[in-house]
């Protein structure tokens, strides 16, 4: 499976868009980009996923570049019960998720 | 729908005793998988089953460890014996599709 370059943490203010970076150079054509996000003390929670094009769901919306070698995930507004670890995870549609250590993400008041 | 639900929440259990932890999927959902998040190893997929027949369980770690997949609606997780390097968050989650993965609460085992 692809590797992901992910920074360990980032701080974002409340009401603000949460925009979380990851790298994934090695991508191959049929693999996907998955984001997962950790809550303290809770099981990992799926985000949203994407091949190649932008996608968007109730919780985030996921943009990826036109060589695919990287993308964000974008939370629009964040709040306090945003503060988790997030996962970017480049696997294929039958691969298995391998989490790395993810992007510690705090949210400020 | 209650989602994943695992049981027990807390075990705590002293070297060499067995242990087993269980896990109900959401229904519908035909892929269960087990995983184990340490400190140390962060979290690891440990075996998932598809159809309730397992498909890859090269993350075991070792014979101490079995899962069991007896139904759609039941799975479980066995270690015996136990050791104390087995303490960690032990997951289980199920999917309707392959990767897009509804996790449980987890089941927090300290081995003493």
């Amino acid at each position: 499976d692809a590797k992901t370059t992910q920074p360990p943490s980032m701080d974002c203010a409340e009401g603000r868009a949460a925009n979380l970076p990851c790298n994934h150079s090695t991508i191959s054509g049929n693999e996907y980009v998955y984001w997962y996000r950790q809550i303290h003390s809770q099981g990992p929670q799926y985000i949203i996923h994407g091949l190649k094009n932008n996608e968007t769901n109730e919780m985030a919306s996921l943009i990826i570049t036109e060589d695919r070698k990287s993308s964000t995930l974008i939370l629009p507004h964040a709040t306090l019960r945003d503060t988790a670890v997030y996962y970017c995870i480049v696997t294929g549609s039958q691969g298995n998720l391998i989490f790395g250590k993810g992007t510690k993400l705090s949210v400020k008041p | 729908d209650a989602g994943v639900i695992q049981s027990p929440r807390h075990e705590v259990t002293e070297m060499g005793q067995e242990v087993t932890l269980r896990c109900k999927p959401i229904s519908g959902h035909n892929s269960l998988f087990w995983y184990r998040q340490t400190m140390m190893r962060g979290l690891e997929l440990l075996i998932y089953f598809n159809n309730n027949v397992p498909i890859d369980d090269s993350g075991m770690p070792e014979d101490r460890f079995s899962a069991k997949m007896p139904n759609a609606s039941f799975s479980t997780l066995k270690i015996q014996p136990s050791e104390p390097r087995d303490s960690a968050v032990y997951f289980c989650a199920s999917s309707p599709v392959y990767n897009e993965q509804f996790f449980g609460p987890g089941t927090r085992l300290t081995v003493l």
